[in-house]
């Protein structure tokens, strides 16, 4: 079964930190991986989408890597602000066109 | 629309009644889904159009669930004699493509529709 696995579940760190969240996944074989945000009580807002030829995606203060190898991705947040507090999920797309999450990882940014 | 549309947003239902829930894609995307994300749970996978047609079924949880996309856009998710199990956020998402046509696949969700089970 293909699986994706956030770490941590949970974050909290002062204003103003760099900070990285983790996202691991068991099927090399992607086409695509994606970091969204979700805030309470709504839908999921697309951050960054990496194709599977690339390394990278940058936007903003956010950084998305991919490393297809080793089953990684990680989110780089620059500079946290209060506002970046919600639930961040990876997801890929498999062969089968399939997109699987994972659980997220709800971050805090303490004012 | 500029965005995709779920309604309704919020929906609380005795068990054993039926209930739709209906997505309206962004214009022109051809690829629709629907997830299921239970409190406290990941987002869990029911189904996929590609038009009209479902090419995977397989993430439905039962034969209670059923969906159906008409004319390329708008999509129903009707839930059967509903169970307490069934209360949970119902999202939809669309995407230009099918992912593998163009390898690009950017997924764009609606607000979700959250289903109560009494």
């Amino acid at each position: 079964k293909q699986e994706v696995t956030q770490i941590p579940a949970a974050l909290s760190v002062p204003e103003g930190e760099n900070l990285v969240l983790n996202c691991s996944f068991t099927d090399s074989a992607i086409y695509n991986l994606q970091w969204f945000r979700q805030d309470p009580g709504k839908g999921l807002t697309s951050l960054l989408l990496i194709q599977s030829s690339q390394r990278e995606q940058t936007s903003g203060r956010l950084n998305a890597s991919l490393d297809k190898s080793s089953g990684r991705s990680t989110l780089y947040i620059a500079a946290s602000q209060p506002g970046d507090s919600a639930t961040y999920l990876c997801a890929f797309l498999n062969r089968d066109d399939k997109i699987i999450f994972g659980k997220g990882t709800r971050l805090h940014i303490l004012p | 629309g500029a965005g995709v549309s779920q309604s309704p947003s919020n929906k609380v239902t005795e068990k054993g009644k039926d209930v739709e829930l209906r997505c309206d894609p962004i214009s022109g995307h051809t690829a629709l889904y629907w997830y299921r994300q239970s409190l406290g749970q990941g987002l869990e996978f029911l189904i996929y159009f590609q038009g009209n047609s479902a090419p995977d079924k397989s993430g439905l949880p039962s034969d209670r669930f059923s969906a159906e996309r008409t004319g390329g856009s708008v999509s129903t998710l009707t839930i059967q004699r509903t169970q307490q199990e069934d209360s949970a956020v119902y999202l939809c998402a669309s995407s230009l493509e099918a992912f593998r046509t163009l390898n690009t696949g950017e997924l764009f969700f609606g607000e979700g529709s959250r289903l109560t089970v009494l």
